[in-house]
């Protein structure tokens, strides 16, 4: 069967940094997503790891490493936006995407 | 240029009943994915349509059924609703698969609830 673990809840104070830890066992694996979703909305993408390494697009960044079946959404200068679901995602082949369950942020003053 | 639309927002029904969701995609996006997104729950995957054909299936039975048109619009149905199927119905589009980031662009879902 397809596995990916994430934190349930995670709560973090406005300026600081938050690491979001997602391990995963999955038949298979062409690329990892990161998605936001704010209560009620659609998910939005992030970013997509396909490699090893550290992807840094703005105050988030996501770390990939293949081996270990694990990756990593960080999240810089925390604003109060910030607080949404964080669906970490897998992908094995033709656009089908195997999602964890999701990690809830908030993110206080 | 119009991102992926879904239609209707919500949508109450009772149990044994039978609903059809729609979905359109991105301009220039060929497949279509539905997930099911229970309360708390990270979505999961329904089937996925490419060239009006079911591509892949997830663990949904068989009164999970869909269709997609030559203009790529997809429709979702569920025969005799149970309580159970509650949940946000989201359709993702993408573009042929391997061009780039394999990015899924995701509607605003249909929020169902079965009485």
């Amino acid at each position: 069967g397809q596995n990916i673990d994430q934190p349930t809840e995670m709560t973090a104070t406005e300026g600081a940094i938050v690491q979001i830890n997602c391990t995963y066992q999955t038949s298979g694996f062409n690329g990892l997503f990161w998605y936001q979703q704010h209560a009620g909305e659609a998910p939005t993408f992030l970013s997509y790891n396909v490699l090893d390494g550290l992807e840094e697009k703005g105050r988030f960044s996501s770390f990939l490493s293949r081996s270990k079946g694990y990756s990593y959404l960080l999240l810089k200068e925390l604003q109060m936006k910030d607080s949404a679901s964080y669906l970490c995602a897998v992908t094995l082949n033709t656009d089908k995407l195997i999602f964890g369950t999701g990690t809830r942020l908030q993110v206080f003053p | 240029d119009a991102g992926v639309t879904q239609s209707p927002t919500h949508l109450i029904k009772t149990r044994g009943q039978q609903v059809t969701l729609r979905c359109s995609p991105k301009s220039g996006h060929d497949t279509v994915s539905w997930y099911q997104q229970a309360l708390g729950q990270g979505p999961q995957f329904i089937f996925q349509y490419y060239e009006e054909e079911e591509r892949q299936r997830g663990n949904f039975p068989d009164r999970f059924s869909g269709h997609q048109f030559p203009n790529y619009s997809s429709e979702l149905n569920v025969n005799a609703l149970l309580l159970g199927d509650s949940a946000l119905y989201l359709c993702a589009s993408s573009g042929y698969p391997g061009q780039g980031i394999p990015e899924q662009y995701f509607g605003p879902g249909t929020r169902l609830t079965v009485t």
